[in-house]
């Protein structure tokens, strides 16, 4: 069974850096193909998909959101790290990560419980 | 990229069927086929329910089909059911500015 959670701050201010966790269970980064994905949505809004994480290492991202992103993963943990740049009010949202089965940047078939990011002064 | 484009709500009666549109341009829904989608109810994460345009995840009800015409992706459900009353979003692959992943604006279905 697949299981994925978020975990980081709740609040955080304008202009900080956010640094979301997601530590899983069920499956391992050894597995070619498989990759872990970063999708937010605003308080009664659509979903937005921010990043994605390969195996090997390949890294995808928003092209809207690029430079503010970083995603990395560390095996040893079976956790995957994304960190967001100047943050915003308007980035306030339950930030999801999300399992990769195979190849697939639109294809996220578990998903954490997810985690409300509030920016705020 | 803009965010595809779904109707904000359809509704039906427990029984019929419904379809839910999403409409996007050539450079995504299109161009491959890589068309998503997830089912989400209040609270709760997405599930996905289709993938690569019309394959079924193991355990996803047969009532949930899919299909594709030109830049317009489509999720049929059929036998609506209670449990059904959900948001749902399709999601596709694109390029332009680099690999980019769209989501819908979202469909709200209730049942009536």
């Amino acid at each position: 069974q697949i299981t994925l959670k978020e975990s980081g701050p709740t609040l955080v201010k304008p202009t900080q850096t956010l640094t979301l966790t997601c530590t899983f269970s069920g499956f391992s980064f050894s597995s070619t193909g498989v990759g872990v994905g970063w999708i937010r949505q605003p308080p009664g809004k659509a979903l937005e998909w921010l990043a994605l994480i390969y195996w090997d290492d390949d890294k995808r991202y928003s092209p809207s959101l690029k430079s503010r992103l970083t995603i990395t993963k560390d095996t040893s943990k079976d956790q995957v790290v994304l960190t967001m740049t100047n943050m915003d009010p308007i980035d306030t949202a339950t930030y999801y990560c999300a399992h990769s089965p195979n190849f697939g940047e639109t294809e996220y078939d578990s998903w954490g419980q997810g985690i409300l990011v509030t920016v705020s002064s | 990229q803009s965010a595809l484009t779904q109707p904000a709500s359809v509704s039906g009666s427990p029984g019929q069927s419904i379809t839910i549109s999403c409409t996007g341009t050539s450079s995504d829904v299109g161009g491959y086929n890589l068309v998503s989608w997830y089912q989400q109810h209040p609270g709760k994460a997405p599930k996905l329910m289709i993938y690569e345009g019309t394959k079924r995840p193991s355990g996803v009800s047969n009532r949930f089909s899919a299909s594709k015409s030109g830049n317009t992706a489509s999720l049929t459900i059929s036998g609506l059911q209670a449990e059904d009353e959900a948001d749902y979003y399709c999601c596709s692959y694109a390029t332009g500015s680099g690999v980019d992943v769209l989501f819908g604006g979202g469909t709200k279905v209730t049942v009536l």
